[in-house]
């Protein structure tokens, strides 16, 4: 069946360091892959989204991109701010008879330090 | 504003009192899906509807009943809720590729 796994958290790092949030699934055929992110007390909003291999999706200073070889979907953000603190889910779905089903990895909680 | 709303966002309620969890969207979207979210378990899917009157089970939807009567609105019923179904609700609304996602439902059974 389908599956994703995330890197493990929390993690915290400090205004302005480099972010990468590891991604990788299991999935038969070719799925899209999503990120989305959860702010305290808040609903999931969708971060960013590949549909195919070697896309990359990209959405406030975010990027990952969609490796098919290496079944991976890394986000990453080159310079975090205080804001960015949140729960960073990584998702795909394999629209089957309609069911567009998210399979969501177990969430990576970020912790930005000023 | 396009959006999803739910409500109540919070309840608390006894072991087999029966509630529901309403689920609205202003997108005219077909696809309508709910979600409960586990420490260490990430979201999985309860139910979802691909249209009016067209609904289906997830992969945890026992204990769970949803109805479809209009496009914008897809309840989650728990006739006999027990502890074991206290967890954080999530209601998403889709036309395509990325889901929309509602605020959340935080229910505590006591």
């Amino acid at each position: 069946g389908n599956s994703v796994t995330q890197m493990e958290g929390p993690v915290t790092l400090s205004e302005e360091a480099f972010l990468t949030i590891n991604c990788t699934y299991t999935a038969t055929g070719y799925p899209s892959l999503f990120w989305y992110v959860q702010y305290p007390g808040e609903g999931l909003q969708l971060l960013l989204k590949a549909t195919k291999a070697d896309d990359k999706g990209s959405n406030k200073g975010f990027e990952a991109t969609y490796r098919k070889e290496t079944t991976s979907f890394h986000l990453e953000k080159g310079s975090v701010q205080v804001s960015d603190s949140a729960v960073y889910f990584c998702a795909l779905t394999r629209p089957n008879f309609g069911n567009e089903k998210l399979t969501f990895g177990t969430g990576t909680r970020l912790t930005i330090i000023p | 504003e396009a959006q999803v709303t739910q409500n109540p966002r919070y309840l608390i309620t006894v072991t087999g009192k029966k509630l529901t969890v309403t689920c609205s969207q202003n997108m005219n979207h077909e696809y309508m899906s709910w979600y409960r979210q586990d420490p260490g378990l990430g979201l999985r899917q309860i139910y979802y509807s691909m249209n009016v009157e067209v609904t289906d089970k997830g992969d945890v939807p026992e204990g769970y009943k949803v109805s479809r009567k209009e496009k914008r609105n897809f309840p989650l019923i728990l006739e006999s809720p027990s502890p074991n179904q206290t967890s954080l609700y999530f209601c998403a609304s889709s036309a395509g590729q990325g889901q929309y996602f509602g605020p959340g439902t935080r229910l505590l059974v006591l």
